[in-house]
């Protein structure tokens, strides 16, 4: 069964420090992996898309990667600020299936000042 | 561009009436989707649309129904709510589907059945 884990469900740090999330993912075979930023009460905002033979993806103080031999993806943010409180959910696309994303259920991410 | 917008933010329903949510989007995007997000879990696609006038079933479709008559709109039919369906409704859209597009989601529609 294709499945997306993430950890940790949720996490605490002081203001910038830095942190990583993880993603591991049964999906095989996949044609890419994207991370979203979900703010509370709002919908997913696109943060990085990795095809299968990509490595490392960054967007700004966002950097994703991922090692297809494992099947893990990491989302690490680098020193943090307040305004990245949010879930952080990552999402599979599996090849074949078009219109098919399977999401993680999201690592909520406090941080503190 | 106002992107995707979702009416109404939120709703009580009684069990078994019915109600339609709004979907817009001005981004002249081919695809929509419509996905449900219950607490703790991942988002769930319920119907999605490849153009005006074709819809297909995603994961969980049973107790909703969708029309496409524009690139536009996309409206989600709850017939005969039930407590199951209380949830939070995204409307997302794409210029592509399958491959490295990106998915613009709206804000959301908060649905509580009683």
């Amino acid at each position: 069964k294709n499945q997306v884990e993430q950890s940790p469900q949720s996490l605490i740090i002081l203001e910038g420090k830095n942190c990583t999330l993880q993603c591991n993912y049964t999906v095989s075979p996949f044609s890419n992996l994207r991370w979203y930023k979900q703010d509370t009460g709002r919908g997913p905002v696109s943060l990085t898309i990795m095809t299968f033979s990509e490595n490392t993806k960054s967007n700004g103080r966002y950097t994703a990667t991922l090692d297809a031999d494992t099947k893990q993806s990491s989302l690490h943010i680098t020193a943090s600020q307040l305004s990245d409180s949010a879930s952080y959910i990552c999402v599979v696309s599996p090849i074949g299936g078009t219109y098919k994303y399977i999401f993680g259920t999201g690592t909520r991410l406090k941080v503190l000042a | 561009n106002a992107g995707v917008t979702q009416t109404p933010k939120f709703r009580i329903l009684k069990i078994g009436q019915s109600m339609t949510l709004q979907c817009t989007q001005d981004m002249n995007h081919n695809y929509m989707y419509w996905y449900r997000q219950d607490p703790g879990m991942g988002l769930k696609l319920i119907y999605y649309s490849v153009g005006a006038g074709i819809t297909d079933k995603g994961e969980v479709p049973n107790g909703y129904n969708v029309s496409r008559s524009t690139t536009e709109d996309f409206p989600l039919r709850l017939e005969l709510a039930a407590p199951s369906q209380t949830s939070v409704y995204f409307c997302a859209s794409s210029y592509l589907a399958g491959g490295g597009e990106t998915q613009y989601f709206g804000p959301g529609t908060r649905l509580l059945v009683l």
